[in-house]
């Protein structure tokens, strides 16, 4: 069974720094790994999608990257401003029809 | 192109009362995804239905809950009976594809359900 766990728990940076999350899986035969942002109250926002085939992705200030033989993706936040304040899940995806998801980081950016 | 939709966005029930929750995915969507996000858990995938069928239940306690995805209208979540265990936002999330396939899911805002 696909265990996705999540650390820190909650992290709090002042405005301006650089930081990463940390994602590990215990199943490396994934077929992708998403991050994806949660405000309170909200949905879920999907940041980036990782094939299994790719190393990494990029989307502006965000950076995702993904090991599968290490079992661990990293998601890479430059230059953190207040509006990324939010909980940050990653999911694993596994099976024909199923997403794992850690139980998240929350963020709070400090202005 | 509107989003996936839920609704109720909240809905308050009793014990022993029934909770129904839709979702209608966004246009182009024919697979639809439901999960559970217990207090200070992680989202819980409980059901996989494409139009007219339900492909995969395996995360759906087999008892109290059903779920269909008809051939017109939104899916519909079902919690018969509902006891305070059942607490919990429950998510909508639609793909124009398997999601082996293009492995995007695009989420609703969810329904909170809390049985008193």
């Amino acid at each position: 069974k696909q265990e996705v766990t999540q650390i820190p728990a909650a992290l709090s940076v002042p405005e301006g720094e650089n930081l990463v999350l940390n994602c590990s899986f215990t199943d490396s035969a994934i077929y992708n790994l998403q991050w994806f942002r949660q405000d309170p109250g909200k949905g879920l926002t999907s940041l980036l999608l990782i094939q299994s085939s790719q190393r990494e992705q990029t989307s502006g200030r965000l950076n995702a990257s993904l090991d599968k033989s290490s079992g661990r993706s990293t998601l890479y936040i430059a230059a953190s401003q207040p509006g990324d304040s939010a909980t940050y899940l990653c999911a694993a995806g596994r099976g024909a029809n199923n997403l794992f998801f850690g139980t998240g980081t929350r963020l709070t950016v400090i202005p | 192109n509107a989003g996936v939709m839920q609704n109720p966005r909240h809905l308050v029930r009793r014990r022993g009362q029934e909770a129904r929750l839709r979702c209608s995915p966004m246009k182009g969507h024919s697979h639809v995804y439901w999960y559970r996000q217990l207090p200070e858990e992680g989202l819980k995938f409980m059901v996989y239905l494409q139009k007219e069928n339900i492909i995969d239940e395996s995360g759906m306690p087999k008892e109290r809950f059903s779920a269909e995805f008809p051939k017109e209208g939104p899916s519909i979540l079902r919690i018969q009976q509902v006891v305070r265990g059942d607490s919990a936002a429950y998510f909508c999330a639609s793909s124009p594809s398997r999601l082996a396939d293009t492995g995007e899911l695009f989420f609703g805002e969810g329904s909170r359900l809390t049985v008193l």
